[in-house]
């Protein structure tokens, strides 16, 4: 069973879109959840990071937690084409230290 | 803004020769780090450096890998003897403290290519 699961994509969203990731996880005690952006050739860019159930919000990004289903998602609103790239899920498991298991990541296409 | 920096960017080497790469993490932060991604896979942690010590390893993190802090800012990866499957990029990361859970910066990365 994989750590942390991705859909591969690709993704395409038309400009102005919502784009919709999403992410889940094998182990039920992990407590903290990451979404890192890359670009092709690039290293890992943070967005933003989630620990509690629910939803946060930083500008045009959503990330959406719950925990009882496993299932860690990111929502782009008014997506650009500066937006195309691959998304990363990464968990931080409890007991192994501050080491992170990433998702395969998904592709995503923002189309003008 | 403060970033981890990594060099050299691009290093091409034999099987079997022993390469370092070297990161600078951001000046405040606390905790290292070394994971890898070879091409088209997904981004996979190596070992993580706290006080002058190995927190953790994964699997990969044998006994060809090494680790180092030689002076106050720099932070090294060694690879004893390359093989072919360690073509990959490699990537510093840092945070700033040690208490689980925290945020990791990663650096540009380190592509390695082993002929």
């Amino acid at each position: 069973q994989k750590e942390v699961e991705q859909n591969s994509g690709p993704l395409s969203v038309p400009e102005g879109a919502i784009a919709s990731l999403n992410c889940t996880y094998s182990d039920r005690g992990s407590q903290s959840f990451f979404w890192y952006r890359q670009y092709s050739g690039k290293s890992p860019e943070l967005i933003m990071f989630i620990y509690s159930n629910g939803d946060k919000e930083d500008g045009r990004f959503t990330a959406q937690l719950n925990k009882a289903s496993q299932y860690v998602s990111l929502l782009i609103r008014d997506s650009q084409p500066s937006d195309s790239a691959t998304y990363l899920c990464a968990v931080n498991k409890p007991h192994t230290g501050n080491q992170f298991y990433f998702g395969t990541g998904t592709s995503l296409t923002v189309i003008p | 803004e403060p970033e981890v920096t990594q060099t050299p960017s691009h290093q091409v080497t034999q099987m079997g020769q022993e390469v370092i790469l070297r990161c600078v993490p951001i000046s405040n932060h606390l905790y290292f780090y070394w994971y890898r991604q070879i091409l088209g896979q997904k981004v996979e942690f190596l070992v993580s450096f706290y006080n002058n010590e190995i927190s953790e390893k994964s699997e990969i993190f044998d006994d060809q890998f090494s680790v180092e802090r030689p002076d106050g800012s720099n932070f090294t990866l060694k690879i004893r003897s390359t093989k072919l499957e360690d073509s990959a990029m490699y990537f510093c990361a840092s945070s700033e403290i040690p208490e689980y859970p925290d945020t990791q910066y990663f650096g540009p990365g380190t592509r390695l290519t082993v002929l």
